[in-house]
């Protein structure tokens, strides 16, 4: 399984643009990167994918590093209900599971 | 479309006894994935069905054990409970089964608490 690096914590503010980063230094050529979050109390959701542009949905937008070894969750404008654990994960062909690394915890301030 | 159900919500159990833990995925989806949620380890995977067929699982004793009926719903059991089984179980499905670009819809879990 490709490895991921998150930094345990961010905090931002309330409308602001937040930037959240994932090391995946490990991943294959294939994998794509996948980032869900768990809201409290809640099961994950999934937020975005993506294997080497930058996409962009409803939800956020994702930057993926030329080299693949990293990649950036953008929230354009954060709310309080971006308040959330977020997690990076890369998905490699054959198998569905998802391993979650510790993720990275984001508190929204009012 | 609903989403995915997991049955009970809640449920306290004693050690030694067993528990039989139910997800319906959303309609039309067929594969169904477990995973683990506790405050030590994380989110840790516990198996994937797909097709009424186990495709993977994940470093659990023997203890774990799943099943998919035909029409996709699953069943995960846990035998001879430990206080470390207490955890929050969460549900997944997917409308297919190995593709790098599968998003998974998780349940709201089932919170086991296991005295």
């Amino acid at each position: 399984d490709a490895k991921t690096t998150q930094p345990n914590s961010m905090e931002s503010n309330e409308e602001e643009p937040v930037h959240l980063p994932c090391n995946h230094s490990t991943i294959s050529g294939t994998d794509y990167i996948h980032w869900y979050r768990q809201l409290p109390s809640q099961g994950p959701e999934y937020v975005i994918h993506g294997l080497t542009s930058n996409v962009n949905n409803r939800m956020a937008s994702l930057a993926i590093a030329e080299d693949r070894k990293s990649s950036t969750l953008i929230l354009h404008r954060a709310t309080l209900r971006d308040a959330a654990v977020y997690y990076c994960i890369p998905l490699i062909q054959g198998a569905q599971k998802l391993v979650f690394g510790q993720g990275t915890r984001l508190t929204i301030n009012p | 479309k609903a989403g995915v159900t997991q049955t009970p919500r809640y449920l306290i159990k004693t050690r030694g006894q067993q528990v039989t833990l139910s997800c319906s995925p959303i309609s039309g989806h067929r594969s169904v994935s477990w995973y683990q949620q506790t405050p030590g380890q994380g989110l840790q995977f516990l198996f994937e069905y797909f097709s009424e067929t186990q495709r993977n699982k994940g470093n659990f004793p023997g203890r774990f054990s799943g099943r998919q009926f035909s029409n996709s719903r699953s069943e995960m059991n846990v035998s001879t409970l430990e206080l470390g089984d207490s955890a929050l179980y969460l549900c997944a499905s997917s409308s297919s089964w190995g593709g790098r670009t599968d998003t998974q819809y998780f349940g709201p879990g089932t919170r086991l608490t296991v005295l």
